[in-house]
C-alpha cells in the first residue's frame, strides 16, 4: 500500500478566498487523483493529476475553479478557488502504484468549511 | 440509471452474524472492484479487490463478483462492533476517458449491535 498525508487535515475558510491542500505519498506512483466528498455523500473524481503535464478534469470540473499541479511522481496540490459555501467538502488525494492493478489508496482528507 | 447502486441502510446484524452488502453496476464492460470501509470522519480504507467472478476471501471478508448480473457483493463473517461503518463499493468501468477513474456507489451503513 500507499501512505499519503494530505495538508491541511481541515480549514475554515472564509467566502471569495481560496484554499491550497498538498499531498504527498511516501513512494513513487504513477497515478494521482482528487476527489471530493460532499456531506452526507459519496467520493466523486475531481480530477486525475498528471506528472509534467495539465490535469485531466471530470464533466463538470474546470480548471479555473480547481488548479491542480503535480510536480514529481510523489507530491501534488489542489487548490479550490473563489470559495463558496457550496464548496464544504472533504478534499481527498489517492495514488495508485503502477503494478498494483487498478488499487487506490485514499489519503486521509481535508475538511473544508466555507463561512 | 446510476452507475453503482447500494442500498444506504442502515443495515443492522448482532453481533457474530454475517453482514451481507450488494453492489450492482451498470457497465458490463467492468473489470475491477473494490471495496472500501469509511469510518465517520475518516477517509476510506480498501478491504477487498476483486476482478474475477467468483469469490475472493481475506480473513473475515469474501467478496463475491458475478459479473453476468452485474453484482459485487461482501460478506462479513463474525461481525464485531468495531465493523460499525459505511462501506463504499467503487467500480473501475470500461466506458470512461479516464483511465482508472473509480465510480463510487453511495455507500451502504452498516450498524453491528451488542
Amino acid at each position: 500500500s500507499a501512505v499519503i498525508s494530505q495538508k491541511p487535515s481541515r480549514d475554515i475558510c472564509q467566502r471569495g478566498t481560496s484554499l491550497t491542500i498538498q499531498c504527498q505519498v511516501d513512494s513513487q506512483v504513477t497515478m494521482m487523483f482528487w476527489y471530493r466528498q460532499q456531506p452526507g455523500q459519496s467520493l466523486t473524481l475531481i480530477a486525475t493529476a498528471n506528472q509534467g503535464s495539465e490535469a485531466t478534469y471530470e464533466s463538470g470540473f474546470v480548471i479555473d475553479k480547481f488548479p491542480i499541479s503535480r510536480p514529481n511522481l510523489t507530491f501534488s496540490t489542489l487548490t479550490v478557488s473563489n470559495l463558496s459555501p457550496e464548496d464544504s467538502s472533504i478534499y481527498l488525494c489517492s495514488a495508485k502504484r503502477g503494478g498494483s492493478g487498478d488499487t487506490q489508496y485514499f489519503g486521509p482528507g481535508t475538511r473544508l468549511t466555507v463561512l | 440509471q446510476k452507475e453503482v447502486e447500494q442500498n444506504s441502510g442502515p443495515l443492522s446484524v448482532p453481533e457474530g452474524a454475517i453482514a451481507s452488502l450488494n453492489c450492482t453496476y451498470s457497465d458490463r464492460g467492468s473489470q475491477s472492484f473494490f471495496w472500501y470501509r469509511q469510518y465517520s470522519g475518516k477517509s476510506p480504507e480498501l478491504i477487498m479487490s476483486i476482478y474475477s467472478n467468483g469469490d475472493k476471501e481475506d480473513g473475515r471478508f469474501t467478496a463475491q463478483l458475478n459479473k453476468a448480473s452485474q453484482y459485487v457483493s461482501l460478506l462479513i463473517r463474525d461481525s464485531q462492533p468495531s465493523d460499525s461503518a459505511t462501506y463504499l463499493c467503487a467500480v473501475i468501468s470500461s466506458n470512461t476517458g479516464t483511465a482508472s477513474k473509480l465510480t463510487f456507489g453511495t455507500g451502504t451503513r452498516l450498524q453491528v449491535t451488542l
